[in-house]
């Protein structure tokens, strides 16, 4: 099976930041790969898919990139509303998720 | 606008079965797309149960070891998820979600719902 580890698990920054985090595959998973936004209390909300398509309605400030194992979520102009934890998510070989990457108020 | 609502008891023995109801609005399930399962606990994180097609067809988490069954019911627009054999490692918050696509990508998503595992 495929184990998705993300970096870091906690991210300090302030508005306006510009905000990377990585996810690695432990295999090869070309560009099945999404991103998703979970505030506290909600369901996990879908911002990127294969690598760097933006799901409808997600601001532009969110983009994706990567390929193979290696892979990141970039948000650049960091908002209020962003602070909140991100997952990574492969869909190459069934599916499983990374352990979350949590971004807080510096 | 498409809702799922999940539905079913917060508490399940262990060894016995644990069965949650996915309620479909603003959408049929006939149309299209796949539909299905995911929990997300304090230990296992986020982790992808499987995923059904209104014909019936699924996919499955290997790791659940054939634990878990989905079905349909078309005529209430709605799918379910049984688990049998449950201990305290089933503890999670259950959701269902629509898959976006062919893929095992979840676009819209149910509140949730939790579930302990329990003598």
């Amino acid at each position: 099976d495929i184990q998705m580890t993300q970096s870091p698990s906690t991210l300090s920054a302030s508005v306006g930041d510009r905000v990377t985090i990585t996810c690695r595959a432990t295999h090869g998973i070309s560009d099945w790969l999404a991103w998703y936004k979970q505030k506290p209390g909600k369901a996990p909300n879908l911002l990127i898919y294969k690598v760097s398509k933006l799901q409808s309605g997600v601001p532009s400030r969110f983009s994706g990139s990567g390929s193979g194992t290696d892979f990141t979520l970039t948000i650049s102009g960091l908002q209020p509303d962003d602070f909140a934890t991100y997952f990574c998510q492969q869909y190459k070989n069934y599916s499983s998720f990374g352990g979350g990457t949590r971004v807080d108020i510096k | 606008q498409v809702q799922l609502q999940e539905s079913g008891p917060g508490l399940v023995k262990p060894s016995e079965t644990l069965s949650l109801t996915c309620g479909v609005s603003g959408y049929s399930i006939t149309s299209g797309f796949q539909w299905g399962w995911i929990r997300q606990s304090p230990g296992k994180g986020l982790e992808w149960i499987g995923t059904i097609y209104h014909t019936g067809s699924t996919s499955y988490n290997p790791s659940l070891k054939s634990r878990a069954i989905l079905s349909v019911d078309t005529s209430k627009n709605e799918f379910f998820l049984k688990m049998n054999s449950v201990t305290a490692a089933d503890t999670a918050l259950y959701y269902c979600a629509r898959v976006l696509g062919g893929n095992v990508v979840f676009d819209i998503w149910g509140q949730g719902t939790m579930v302990t595992v329990s003598s």
